[in-house]
C-alpha cells in the first residue's frame, strides 16, 4: 500500500481537462510545499511534470498545472492530448525519517 | 546533457546481494546541491524510493529497508552504487537512479531502469 492515495484510473476526451488527486497526511503533503508529478508511459522512465507544487521545468507544456489544498495536491491537464495517456505519480518530501514518498498511480485514459 | 544510466545483474538468487551501478554524465556529484537516489518499480506497481547521497556524501534510506541498503559514490568515476543485501522474489523490479539538483525535492532526470528478477 502506498503512501500517497491516487485514484486507479482518470479518463477524458481529446480537448476536455482532467484532474488527478494526491492525498496525504499532514507530515507529508500537508506538511511541505515539495509535491512533485511524474508521467510515465509503458516501458519508460518517469518524467517530471510538475515540482514544488505548482512549478513546471521547462519544455513541459503550460497545459499541465499543479496545485495543494490541505493534505491533497491535485495535477489537471488540460485540452487534453492522445499523448497525455500515461500513468501519473505523486510524490512528496516526508521529512527525515522517510524523505520521499510516492503515491500508488493513476492510469490516464484519453478517450 | 545530462544521462544516467544504470547497470547490474539480472537475475540474482533470493538471499544473494545485489550491487548496482548508476554512471551518469552532464553533473558533477562533487557540486554542492548535486544528489543521486534509487527508486524501484515491481512490475505493473507503484514506484518506491529506496535511497539517496549527496554531493557532501550525506546519506538517506528508505526506513523500511534500512537495514538491507548501503548507497556510496565515486566522484571521479561518476558512479553511485547500491548495495542491498538478503534478495527476495518480492524485490524483483526496475531499478531506476535519478537525479536532484539544487538539493531540491524531486528529481529531475531519470535513468531508462533495469529489471532486476530475485528467483531460484
Amino acid at each position: 500500500q502506498s503512501a500517497l492515495t491516487q485514484p486507479r484510473s482518470v479518463s477524458g476526451s481529446p480537448g476536455q481537462s482532467v484532474t488527478i488527486s494526491c492525498t496525504g497526511t499532514s507530515s507529508d503533503v500537508g506538511g511541505y510545499n515539495y509535491v512533485s508529478w511524474y508521467q510515465q508511459h509503458p516501458g519508460k522512465a518517469p518524467k517530471l511534470m510538475i515540482y514544488d507544487v505548482s512549478k513546471r521545468p521547462s519544455g513541459v507544456p503550460d497545459r499541465f498545472s499543479g496545485s495543494k489544498s490541505g493534505n491533497t495536491a491535485s495535477l489537471t491537464i488540460s485540452g487534453l492530448q492522445a499523448e497525455d495517456e500515461a500513468d501519473y505519480y505523486c510524490c512528496s518530501y516526508a521529512g527525515s525519517y522517510t524523505p520521499w514518498v510516492f503515491g500508488g498511480g493513476t492510469k490516464l485514459t484519453v478517450l | 546533457q545530462v544521462t544516467l544510466r544504470e547497470s547490474g545483474p539480472a537475475l540474482v538468487k533470493p538471499t544473494q546481494t545485489l550491487t548496482l551501478t548508476c554512471t551518469f554524465s552532464g553533473f558533477s556529484l562533487s557540486t554542492s546541491g548535486m544528489c543521486v537516489s534509487w527508486i524501484r518499480q515491481p512490475p505493473g506497481k507503484a514506484l518506491e524510493w529506496l535511497a539517496r547521497i549527496d554531493w557532501d556524501d550525506d546519506k538517506y534510506y528508505s526506513t523500511s529497508l534500512k537495514t538491507r541498503l548501503t548507497i556510496s559514490k565515486d566522484t571521479s568515476k561518476n558512479q553511485v552504487v547500491l548495495t542491498m543485501t538478503n534478495m527476495d522474489p518480492v524485490d524483483t523490479a526496475t531499478y531506476y537512479c535519478a537525479r536532484t539538483n539544487h538539493g531540491g525535492y524531486y528529481f529531475d532526470y531519470w535513468g531508462q531502469g533495469t529489471l532486476v528478477t530475485v528467483s531460484s
